[in-house]
């Protein structure tokens, strides 16, 4: 069964970018009919969906994230990456990675947008 | 963007049932989709429960079911028990990519 699990630092600065890892293990993310996912949550509120890559590459991001987003791979190391620009306190939140389908999802990471 | 709408609240009695909705405001959501229905304890991570509309993962306790339902996605909860106690989000797949619903904080009382 497919495992993933997210790492990067746990505090960004206000206009920095955000950058997450996803390790996954038990599968491979160039192979298959799978995307990629991530998705967000602030404390106290629901999940926003950020965006994924298919196994072929493609991206598709959320619309009201999508001139900050960016979703890469590195079919070597089996990892996918987000980057998030120009962070700002909003940006704060719990960060989880995962595959779709059958929609298998990480521990998540907090990471803090604070000066 | 379309929105996606989940009832805000739903309180069910123990051994109860009740179904939670999650529909699409550009009309009648369909297994094109690709519903699933996530389930999220207070300090824990989401889980999925359904996928694809009504394929349950084999953490998913028998008695959640996913179907669709007068237009919407639906999640049914037939024997509830307090551990069903949770938020639930669905998400669906719209032109733009994918959307969650705003949750459903689900009660057993």
């Amino acid at each position: 069964q497919v495992q993933l699990q997210e790492s990067g630092p746990g505090l960004v600065k206000p206009s920095q970018t955000l950058s997450l890892t996803c390790t996954v293990s038990g599968g491979s993310i160039s192979r298959g009919n799978f995307y990629w996912s991530w998705v967000r949550q602030p404390a106290g509120k629901g999940l926003e969906w950020i965006g994924r890559m298919y196994s072929n590459g493609n991206t598709r991001y959320n619309p009201s994230l999508k001139s900050r987003v960016t979703i890469s791979r590195d079919t070597a190391k089996n990892e996918f990456y987000l980057e998030v620009s120009s962070v700002t306190a909003a940006d704060t939140a719990v960060y989880y990675c995962g595959s779709e389908p059958p929609g298998l999802w990480g521990q998540g990471t907090l990471v803090t947008v604070s000066s | 963007q379309a929105v996606v709408t989940q009832e805000p609240s739903l309180t069910v009695s123990p051994g109860g049932t009740v179904t939670l909705t999650c529909g699409s405001t550009t009309g009648a959501v369909t297994s094109g989709h690709y519903p699933y229905w996530f389930q999220q304890k207070p300090g824990q991570a989401p889980r999925t429960l359904i996928y694809d509309t009504s394929i349950k993962h084999s953490w998913t306790p028998a008695r959640f079911s996913g179907s669709l339902l007068g237009g919407k996605a639906a999640l049914t909860l037939s024997g509830a028990q307090p551990e069903d106690e949770a938020d639930y989000y669905c998400l669906l797949y719209q032109s733009d990519g994918r959307e969650f619903g705003g949750g459903t904080k689900l009660t057993v009382l």
